[in-house]
């Protein structure tokens, strides 16, 4: 079995500060892990996704995680925030094989300030 | 490319009523997904259709949910009876493949009174 936990439910940063959202795995098989972005009255949009390929994934909007083993971690940075940032994010997990059945985390709602 | 499309965007109904959604995957998606959002958590995944076929339908509350895709297109899901905790945002997803990128919908958000 598969679970995400995402450590702070609300994170505020100034605009132009590093972001910082954190997602730790548990998984019993190597995971696929992702990130989606979810704007107000809309549905869920995929930021980035790593399927075993390189560790560092590079996503749109200027985001990025790094899977780390060791850690059991996929946190998503972004080097500058802005404005267009504030939404809630998810990270989600899934068993390579496993049909695409995705788990996601509780979720953080990203709050920018001026 | 037209996205996956829902119906209605806002439904409220009283307890013990019935309710029905409506999903439009993006043309020649054979996988669909049905997924519960309940205020303050994350999507937890209802049923997978490949096809006009069930692939998991696990946490589907079977006594009261009930979902189809009868040609393979389009899907419906419906609740019958509502109870207060069926409170959520249904989100429809969409995707090529078995393991491919999921594509949602903008949700319908359900009130049970």
């Amino acid at each position: 079995a598969q679970s995400v936990t995402q450590l702070g439910s609300h994170v505020s940063v100034s605009e132009g500060a590093l972001v910082l959202l954190r997602c730790n795995y548990s998984s019993s098989v190597p995971p696929y892990l992702f990130w989606y972005v979810q704007y107000p009255n809309q549905g869920l949009q995929l930021l980035l996704k790593y399927t075993s390929a390189a560790t560092l994934v590079k996503g749109i909007n200027g985001f990025e995680a790094e899977f780390k083993k060791s850690e059991t971690s996929f946190h998503l940075t972004k080097p500058s925030a802005h404005m267009s940032d504030a939404a809630e994010y998810f990270c989600a997990v899934t068993a390579p094989g496993g049909g695409n059945k995705l788990t996601f985390g509780t979720g953080t709602q990203l709050k920018v300030e001026l | 490319e037209a996205g996956v499309a829902q119906s209605p965007r806002y439904k409220i109904i009283e307890k013990r009523q019935s309710v029905a959604f409506w999903c439009n995957p993006i043309s020649g998606h054979a996988t669909l997904y049905w997924y519960q959002q309940i205020l303050g958590q994350g999507p937890k995944l209802l049923i997978q259709f490949q096809n006009n076929g069930v692939v998991d339908d696990s946490q589907l509350p079977k006594d009261r949910f009930s979902a189809e895709r009868l040609k393979g297109v389009d899907s419906t899901l419906k609740i019958q009876p509502a109870k207060l905790e069926d409170s959520a945002v249904y989100l429809c997803a969409s995707s090529s493949g078995l393991f491919n990128e999921q594509f949602f919908g903008p949700g319908t958000r359900l009130t049970v009174l």
